[in-house]
């Protein structure tokens, strides 16, 4: 399967607790995005790299998120002190000229 | 005002039905358009990419608006299929694309 890949699908973690996330995009693609999904909403932007470099940070992605991709690969959110609102669906997508292709994403439930 | 407004809907319609869903952004400077599909418990995908002359694929067609600011999807003779999330999508040159909340549609035999 050569499309972009997430890990976990699933995390169930307590309120408090640091949660990451990985996302494997498609291997000549140099655009990482992700976004955020909750029930009823469309995506939600929260950053994105082209290569390496962070280019865009929403204000929505608080001190607590922060996301990296060191090789310009695959690339991590880290979520620090997890809040019951951090629940949601995370998803990583990739690019290179323009259309989006998306992971399957990664549910968080903050109990 | 949100950047990219969608009608939620739903929308229920019979087979062979035409429906049209409109959206609107708020930015002036955007620069590109699509329409994304979503199906429940899936991932979005590209369904079409909106030009400003109108482009047509198959049963689908979009439009742009750019002095309105405004953008449309018209489905031509509904299937079962096409049930599922649209999602308005808008983004300027360099930034990252900006999704509507999404409307359902609900196709019915």
């Amino acid at each position: 399967d050569t499309g972009v890949s997430q890990d976990p699908r699933h995390k169930i973690t307590k309120r408090g607790q640091n949660v990451t996330f990985r996302c494997d995009p498609i291997s000549e693609h140099n655009r990482l995005y992700w976004y955020r999904q909750t029930l009823g909403q469309g995506p939600e932007f929260l950053t994105y790299f082209q290569n390496e470099a962070q280019l865009e940070k929403s204000r929505l992605l608080s001190d607590r998120f922060s996301a990296e991709r060191p090789k310009g690969s695959f690339s991590t959110l880290e979520i620090q002190r997890t809040e019951q609102g951090d629940s949601a669906m995370y998803l990583c997508a990739s690019s290179i000229r323009g259309e989006l292709f998306f992971g399957e994403g990664s549910r968080l439930t903050v109990l | 005002r949100k950047e990219v407004e969608q009608d939620p809907g739903p929308f229920n319609v019979p087979e062979g039905a035409t429906v049209a869903f409109n959206c609107t952004y708020s930015n002036s400077a955007s620069q590109s358009f699509f329409w994304y599909r979503q199906d429940c418990r899936k991932e979005p995908k590209l369904l079409m990419s909106v030009y400003s002359s109108g482009n047509e694929d198959g049963r689908f067609t979009a439009q742009l608006n750019r002095a309105s600011q405004y953008i449309s999807l018209l489905i031509r003779d509904s299937k079962l299929s096409d049930s599922a999330t649209y999602l308005c999508v808008v983004n300027q040159a360099g930034t990252a694309l900006i999704f509507g909340k999404g409307t359902t549609l609900s196709v019915s035999s």
